[in-house]
């Protein structure tokens, strides 16, 4: 089992719907990352967090440390959404464990 | 300021062969990190520096493969006798110390082994 599980694999929206994406962790950690990849692009940091809800424009994160658990939220989706969104949590160095991604597609 | 960046962008190079791949961290940065993409794998982190010293180099994938940094800056990747499964995107990312701090990522280096 894998340390870190992102829900669904692959998602596919209308533009303007309200997209949510899932991650479960099964070690203790300190902190929680989202990071967003465009195709053939860099990987970005959106969200780095440890407790509670963080929200950055369109985008809303929250963690439940009790539950090992994560959601991203999408307000208001967009065609520029289109991308991998992956959960990765920080281990014991600072490095990073990966969820396997969220491929997710917004169409107009 | 500048992010991190990587070079080469891409390289294609014939099995057998050594590949040094580099990677420029945002200055001040005392971690640097890194990782792979491969097809099959996903991410993968495979060391990191603290400073100049990387005390954990377990999570590198044979003895073919080595890093270091010097300077508390550069950082080099080195992977010798490459394999066709060496073939991934190498990414390298900086934070400002080892810990839970955000990441900044390179673009990364496209490694293709023929």
């Amino acid at each position: 089992k894998n340390e870190v599980e992102q829900s669904p694999q692959n998602l596919t929206a209308q533009e303007g719907e309200f997209i949510t994406i899932n991650c479960s962790y099964s070690v203790g950690i300190s902190a929680l990352h989202w990071l967003q990849q465009h195709p053939g692009g860099g990987i970005v940091s959106l969200f780095m967090l440890s407790s509670g809800k963080k929200k950055h424009g369109r985008l809303i994160a929250t963690i439940n440390i009790q539950e090992k658990h994560s959601s991203l939220h999408i307000t208001a989706s967009h065609p520029r959404d289109s991308a991998v969104y992956i959960c990765a949590v920080t281990a014991n160095a600072g490095e990073l464990v990966f969820g396997a991604g969220t491929i997710l597609r917004v169409k107009s | 300021g500048a992010g991190v960046s990587q070079s080469p962008s891409n390289k294609v190079t014939e099995k057998g062969k050594d590949v040094e791949l580099r990677c420029d961290p945002i200055s001040g940065h005392t971690a640097l990190y890194w990782y792979r993409q491969s097809l099959g794998q996903g991410l993968e982190f495979l060391i990191y520096f603290q400073g100049n010293s990387a005390p954990d180099k377990s999570g590198l994938p044979s003895d073919r493969f080595s890093a270091e940094r010097t300077g508390g800056s550069v950082s080099t990747l080195t992977i010798q006798r490459t394999q066709q499964e060496d073939s991934a995107v190498y990414l390298c990312a900086s934070s400002p110390e080892v810990g839970a701090y955000e990441q900044y990522f390179g673009p990364g280096t496209r490694l293709t082994v023929t």
